[in-house]
């Protein structure tokens, strides 16, 4: 398996502008999770789907930013407009929901630095 | 709710020197407990995890923890150190029906040759 996918691996726009990071998790997975890494505030969960439905968005940071997972092969955040505070490394991570009661290995992907002007 | 909380934010060992990275938790029930490495300009991997059963955990490039319930701790140990192990350590906890993990501030490590 090719791991999880990320496009663009770097990103550099302008303030004001939309940006849309994508990914591809792992075929199979059903869990899929949005990651945000910074120096200052370390890794924060942004979203988490479970069967592409959003389950846990308490993370997003404000309306700003949006996510979806239209199927179980993609998934998209976008941020409009976009704001320098906003650069950091945005991770995707997918992982398989089973039987048991806590979280299961997360796979993440090599992630995408945005860098907001 | 459940915290991780790693006390050194850095760490630095000569290479070939043992290694242990703190993990402590808290979390009412039985814990699934996770150590993940990241190196530069890469996402996280899995190195170990602990659901249950035997509370000595081996992971892959020669890493262990051990699961102390007691001290709610869950530490990364190496015994020699070697250059490329250099890079951010993070533990996670997670449990209880909810399959989202809460991830320590990590711990950055610094390999002298």
């Amino acid at each position: 398996d090719a791991g999880v996918i990320q496009s663009p691996r770097h990103e550099v726009t302008e303030m004001g502008q939309e940006v849309t990071l994508r990914c591809k998790p792992i075929s199979g997975h059903n869990s899929l999770f949005w990651y945000r890494q910074t120096m200052m505030r370390g890794l924060e969960l942004l979203i988490y789907f479970n069967n592409n439905v959003p389950i846990d968005d308490s993370g997003m940071p404000e309306d700003r930013f949006s996510a979806k997972m239209p199927n179980a092969s993609f998934s998209t955040l976008k941020i409009q407009p976009s704001e320098p505070r906003d650069s950091a490394v945005y991770f995707c991570a997918s992982s398989s929901t089973g039987t048991g009661q806590g979280p299961d290995t997360q796979y993440f992907g090599p992630g995408t630095r945005l860098t907001v002007l | 709710a459940q915290s991780v909380t790693q006390p050194d934010i850095h760490i630095t060992v000569s290479e070939g020197a043992s290694l242990e990275l703190r993990c402590n938790y808290s979390y009412g029930a039985t814990p699934y407990l996770f150590w993940y490495v990241q190196s530069p300009g890469q996402g996280l991997q899995l190195l170990l995890k602990y659901f249950s059963g035997d509370t000595l955990v081996q992971g892959i490039k020669g890493f262990e923890a051990e699961f102390k319930r007691s001290q709610s701790s869950f530490n990364l140990r190496k015994p020699s150190v070697h250059w490329s192990d250099a890079a951010e350590y993070f533990c996670a906890v997670g449990g209880g029906g909810s399959y989202i993990p809460t991830f320590g501030r990590g711990t950055s490590l610094i390999v002298h040759p």
